[in-house]
């Protein structure tokens, strides 16, 4: 079946440390693809996005996030991560992009971040 | 507005009731999109509008589940005789074109349905 993965369900971090959130999907043919942020009592909103063009992607924050084809990948990385960043970070795929923009989901990952 | 407004935010049903759930999109936003999210889960689309059009329903899970957005602006997401697995945030999204690129859905902050 279709779908989006997200590998990592909890993750806690210490300040200053690395961060790598896996985010996998199954869909061929063009995508667009995104990871959402909900900190403690937000709503969601828009980390990054890739659309085309250098799939190396940076959004705000010092989040970025890196789109490989080959391993239908759109992992999220941010070099070291502060205890604002705790919050549920979740990826999305536009399976079809440009004709029907609805989002599929992974399950999202909820990082802590120890200060 | 400033943002995507969603009323109620909390709505606590009693099994077999209606209820129906507001959408305020950012004005001037052609495109809006409900989403149900479960406790644990990601969201899952429900239905789309372009303008007043419903261009895609695929996601209601049932024929108790109807939405509609007769101006193009407000939506409401209505749920007939609900039931206890109907329970889940409700998520409200808009945006400002119908297609293209750099097309970003700006969420409300949701509806929280509990159903007894």
């Amino acid at each position: 079946a279709q779908s989006v993965s997200q590998h990592n369900h909890h993750v806690i971090l210490s300040e200053a440390a690395s961060l790598e959130l896996g985010c996998n999907y199954s869909y061929g043919g063009t995508v667009n693809l995104f990871w959402y942020v909900q900190y403690p009592g937000q709503h969601l909103q828009l980390l990054l996005k890739y659309f085309s063009g250098d799939p190396l992607v940076k959004g705000i924050k010092g989040f970025e996030a890196e789109f490989i084809k080959s391993k239908f990948s759109f992992n999220l990385r941010k070099p070291s991560v502060q205890w604002s960043d705790t919050a549920e970070y979740f990826c999305a795929v536009n399976p079809n992009a440009g004709n029907n923009r609805k989002l599929i989901w992974g399950l999202g990952t909820s990082l802590a971040v120890n200060p | 507005g400033a943002g995507v407004s969603q009323s109620p935010r909390y709505k606590v049903a009693k099994r077999g009731q209606d209820v129906a759930l507001r959408c305020d999109p950012i004005s001037g936003h052609v495109s809006l999109f409900w989403y149900q999210q479960a406790l644990g889960q990601g969201p899952e689309f429900l239905t789309y509008f372009q303008n007043e059009a419903q261009l895609d329903k695929s996601g209601l899970p049932s024929d108790r589940f109807f939405a509609e957005r007769p101006e193009g602006s407000v939506s409401t997401l209505k749920i007939q005789r609900t039931q206890q697995e109907d329970s889940a945030v409700y998520l409200c999204a808009s945006s400002l074109r119908a297609g293209g690129p750099h097309n970003e859905q700006f969420f409300g902050p949701g509806t929280r349905l509990t159903v007894l």
